[in-house]
C-alpha cells in the first residue's frame, strides 16, 4: 500500500530534550516536506526537500533541522524543544519535481512542558 | 511569506444544502490545490487545477481556479453528514518548493 509512515505518533517530552521524528514514504517520490498545524493557523511549512541532499527552508523552519540522506526517508529533527513546539506534525511528499499533489502522512501530536 | 487567506473559517449547514468557500491571495500561484482534513487525520487531496480558468469536477465537489491566478473557490452540491471535516486550499508554484495554505474552513452538516 502507497502511505507517508510518521513514527511517533505521539510524544511528550521535556523542554531540551533532543528529539527525532521519522518520516518514511514508499511511493519512490522525489519531494518531500515538513508541516506543523497549530488550531487557527492551518498548516505552515517547516522545510522541504526537492530531492536527496537537497533541503530548503520553509516559512516556519527556527528550531528544527531536517535531512534527506535517502529519497524514502525525511527525519526532523528538535535539537533542544521548547513549549511553543507544542503541535501537530505532518510530513508529506509528492510524485513530481515539485510540491503538487501532496501525500500526507497521519501527523504526529508533540508535546513538550 | 505569502498569504492565503481562506473564507469562512467555519460554517454550519444542513444536509442537501450547497456549501460555498473560497482562497485568496496577495501573489500569483500557478497551482491551486484543495485538501480535506478528518479528525486524527492527515490531509486528503481533493482536487488539483492547474491553469487559470480552469473548473474541475470531483462527485459533488467543483473548483476553480480564479482568472487573475489569486484566488480558488470550492464548491460542495447537496452536502452530507460525511462531508464534515476541515477543508484546505493550498497555492503553490510548482518546482519551487514552497507550499502555501490557508487556515482552512471547519464544516459541520446538521442531519
Amino acid at each position: 500500500e502507497a502511505q507517508v509512515t510518521q513514527n511517533p505518533r505521539y510524544l511528550i517530552t521535556v523542554t531540551g530534550k533532543k528529539l527525532t521524528v521519522t518520516c518514511s514514504q514508499n511511493m519512490n517520490h522525489e519531494y518531500m516536506s515538513w508541516y506543523r498545524q497549530d488550531p487557527g493557523l492551518g498548516l505552515r511549512q517547516i522545510y522541504y526537500s526537492m530531492n536527496v541532499e537537497v533541503t530548503d527552508k520553509g516559512d516556519v523552519p527556527e528550531g528544527y533541522k531536517v535531512s534527506r540522506k535517502e529519497k524514502r526517508n525525511f527525519p526532523l529533527i528538535l535539537e533542544s524543544p521548547s513549549p511553543n513546539q507544542t503541535s501537530l506534525y505532518f510530513c508529506a511528499s509528492s510524485l513530481l519535481g515539485g510540491p503538487a499533489e501532496q501525500y500526507f502522512g497521519p501527523g504526529t501530536r508533540l508535546t513538550v512542558t | 511569506g505569502q498569504q492565503l487567506n481562506q473564507s469562512p473559517q467555519s460554517m454550519f449547514i444542513q444536509e442537501g444544502e450547497d456549501v460555498s468557500m473560497n482562497c485568496t491571495s496577495s501573489s500569483i500561484f500557478n497551482t491551486w490545490l484543495w485538501y480535506k482534513q478528518e479528525p486524527g487525520e492527515g490531509p486528503v487531496l481533493l482536487i488539483a487545477l492547474y491553469k487559470a480558468g480552469e473548473l474541475t469536477s470531483n462527485g459533488r465537489l467543483t473548483a476553480q481556479f480564479g482568472i487573475t491566478r489569486k484566488d480558488s473557490f470550492l464548491n460542495i452540491s447537496a452536502s452530507i453528514p460525511s462531508d464534515v471535516g476541515i477543508y484546505f486550499c493550498a497555492g503553490l508554484n510548482t518546482n519551487a518548493g514552497k507550499s502555501t495554505f490557508g487556515d482552512g474552513t471547519t464544516l459541520t452538516v446538521k442531519p
